[in-house]
């Protein structure tokens, strides 16, 4: 089955770090832009952070550009999100996602085609 | 960044009945738009890309239209499995922004 599967959720202080990880199955890693959303609880999805196939790209929401980092291990089919300075306001379920490549009337675009189930941050004190 | 904004935010409708779904960009974006459905406790699950294009799988009673800033996502018939909260999400520019969410809620 192709899918995607987060892990390193957790209770977090204010001001600590957290690394999720996603794991990728059944699809080549190393063929797909991989991307971050999260939402806050009762909240409407967030979009976070994107890494082209290779590392050599980042794009990330401007509200995170510095505390969030994303990145890859093609090898070890694993992307990560690392998280510095967590914020109460960080508190989220963490969702990873494919960025399918789809094509039609001579363009390319860009979908969230398969998501994991998503990891739970909570940061309070 | 792109603002997207949706309306309405929330709907009652009955089984059978057409929904329509409204979601605006604050600027134009061609047609790189896509629509999701997401249930609760659930991840999103990819219906639309390109604005008008179906997932491979997803019903055709789902449909979507539009370009440059305005476009909408259209349930023809709506079925008890349909009841979620739908978002669009821009794919033209980054940061990538998703609208507020419409929740489709049964009447």
């Amino acid at each position: 089955d192709v899918q995607v599967v987060e892990s390193g959720g957790g209770l977090v202080q204010p001001g600590g770090s957290l690394r999720l990880s996603c794991e990728a199955s059944g699809f080549t890693l190393r063929n797909y832009w991989m991307t971050w959303v999260r939402q806050a609880p009762g909240k409407g999805l967030e979009w976070v952070a994107n890494i082209n196939e290779d590392g050599s790209e980042e794009n990330y929401v401007d509200s995170l550009k510095g505390r969030f980092t994303i990145s890859r291990d093609n090898a070890k089919n694993l992307v990560h999100l690392q998280m510095d300075s967590l914020r109460v306001e960080d508190t989220a379920v963490y969702f990873c996602a494919r960025d399918g490549n789809y094509y039609d009337d001579r363009r390319y675009y860009d979908a969230l085609d398969i998501w994991g189930q998503g990891t739970l941050v909570t940061v309070s004190s | 960044a792109i603002q997207m904004t949706q309306s309405p935010s929330s709907l009652s409708a009955s089984v059978g009945d057409k929904v329509i779904i409204t979601c605006r960009a604050s600027q134009g974006i061609k047609t790189d738009l896509g629509w999701y459905q997401q249930k609760p406790g659930k991840a999103p699950k990819f219906l639309i890309y390109g604005a008008s294009n179906l997932e491979s799988g997803v019903p055709s009673k789902f449909s979507g239209s539009g370009s440059g800033t305005d476009f909408t996502l259209t349930i023809s018939s709506l079925q008890p499995e349909d009841f979620a909260t739908y978002y669009c999400l821009q794919d033209y520019t980054y940061p990538r922004t998703f609208g507020q969410g419409t929740k489709v809620e049964l009447k």
